[in-house]
């Protein structure tokens, strides 16, 4: 069965740090892979996925097959990208349903 | 666009009862919708797929007579906790996936949840 693993529940950075949330998958076929991000108070919203390879809010993921990884990385962290970030993994042989991660909380401070 | 909204935000009521949860999609169609449960600290677990005018898809270990669905329309899915009981609370999310087709590679769009707890 598919898997979507977050090793770290919580990341605390500085403002303009580098800040990198891991993510790791397993799953046999292709899948398709996204981040997801909710800030406090507000709805699950998509952040990016990796068949779009753009950067969001200065965010960028690359999918690396090899690794089976999907990092979500940005150079120089933000108050507010303080949220909960989850790693989710969909595959059209299962209707996309999206399997999650157990998210990262990143905390940016000041 | 891709509004999804879910009421009631809030349900609490005593053992027994049983609680409607509506989703809608409110500014585009929504052939499937899904259902998420998430407890606390804890990520988003899915429980099941509703499907616009069939039976809806459960996973494994979901009861599907405790959990009743039904997708009437393109923009609503209920999810139904029958005879709810304490260990039915939780945090309930629902997803609309927009497009027409299951395979049609787009992103799901979700509602802000409902918080329900059994007393």
């Amino acid at each position: 069965a598919q898997r979507v693993t977050q090793p770290e529940k919580l990341l605390s950075v500085f403002k303009g740090a580098p800040v990198e949330l891991k993510c790791n998958y397993s799953y046999s076929g292709s899948p398709e892979l996204f981040w997801y991000v909710q800030y406090s108070r507000q709805r699950l919203q998509l952040l990016l996925r990796h068949i779009s390879r753009e950067s969001i809010k200065g965010f960028t993921a690359d999918l690396n097959k090899g690794e089976t990884s999907f990092h979500l990385k940005k150079p120089f962290a933000q108050e507010e990208d303080s949220a909960m970030y989850y790693c989710a993994l969909s595959f059209k042989a299962a209707g996309n349903k999206l399997t999650f991660g157990g998210g990262t909380r990143v905390l940016v401070k000041p | 666009g891709a509004v999804v909204s879910q009421h009631p935000s809030r349900v609490i009521c005593k053992s027994g009862t049983s609680v409607k949860i509506e989703c809608r999609s409110l500014d585009f169609q929504a052939t499937t919708m899904f259902w998420y449960r998430q407890f606390p600290k804890k990520s988003l677990m899915l429980m099941a797929t509703s499907n616009e005018g069939s039976k809806a898809t459960y996973e494994q270990g979901v009861e599907k007579d405790k959990f009743l669905i039904n997708h009437a329309s393109l923009t609503l899915s209920t999810l139904t906790v029958t005879s709810a009981h304490p260990e039915d609370s939780s945090f309930y999310i629902c997803s609309a996936l927009r497009g027409g087709r299951v395979d049609s590679n787009q992103p799901q769009h979700f509602g802000d949840g409902t918080r329900l707890s059994i007393l």
